[in-house]
């Protein structure tokens, strides 16, 4: 079965600060990967999503992720935060082949500071 | 407009009383999934669908039921069974196939037990 792990329980952030939130997963084989992003008062909604092909995924508001299959990883980056982006963000994977259910992290919670 | 519902949004029990949260969607997604959410612990699944008139254990289904007799719905019951029903609680659909799993959510259910 695969495993997502999530570096930050919580990270605090000024407006215009970089981010990155780290991503690990288990897993031997293909997967498929996934942000989801939970703002406050808000439905779960997909950030961005990482099937094949270029491993530089760009998604909504700005963010982007990596994945680097070496090392198991699919960071999520933003080069300047806002206040708006507050929020918490969850990593998700599932296999690439046959039926799979996806697996999330524990999640991290950004907190932006204006 | 396309989504799902999940009514009500916040929900109160006694203990020993089983309660039925309920999970529509209008997006015409053959699987759906119920997922329970902890602070500091992720998303968990506790059920999933892949099509009408069956369904599969997730990771935590003891002490919950489900059904899926429509397409459109996908409800859970939480027995009293359950340890720890006080949760909030998430409902998700998708088109069922891996490659494009991506899941929506539903604005979730705050369940109580007191």
């Amino acid at each position: 079965a695969q495993s997502v792990s999530q570096h930050n329980h919580h990270v605090i952030l000024s407006e215009a600060a970089s981010l990155e939130l780290g991503c690990n997963y288990s897993y031997g084989g293909t997967v498929n990967l996934f942000w989801y992003v939970q703002y406050p008062g808000q439905h779960l909604q997909l950030l961005l999503k990482y099937f094949s092909g270029d491993p530089l995924v760009k998604g909504i508001k700005g963010f982007e992720a990596e994945f680097i299959k070496s090392k198991f990883s699919f960071n999520l980056r933003k080069p300047s935060v806002q206040w708006s982006d507050t929020a918490e963000y969850f990593c998700a994977v599932n296999r690439a082949s046959g039926y799979s259910t996806l697996t999330f992290g524990k999640g991290t919670m950004l907190l932006v500071s204006p | 407009d396309g989504g799902i519902t999940q009514s009500p949004k916040y929900l109160f029990r006694k203990e020993g009383q089983n309660v039925t949260l309920s999970c529509e969607q209008n997006l015409n997604h053959d699987a759906m999934y119920w997922y329970r959410q902890d602070p500091g612990q992720g998303l968990r699944l506790i059920y999933y669908s892949q099509i009408v008139n069956d369904f599969q254990k997730g990771d935590i289904a003891e002490g919950y039921s489900v059904s899926r007799e429509k397409k459109e719905s996908f409800p859970l019951t939480v027995t009293s069974a359950q340890k720890n029903p006080t949760a909030f609680y998430l409902c998700a659909s998708s088109t069922g196939t891996s490659r494009d799993n991506e899941q929506f959510f539903g604005p979730g259910t705050r369940l109580t037990v007191l």
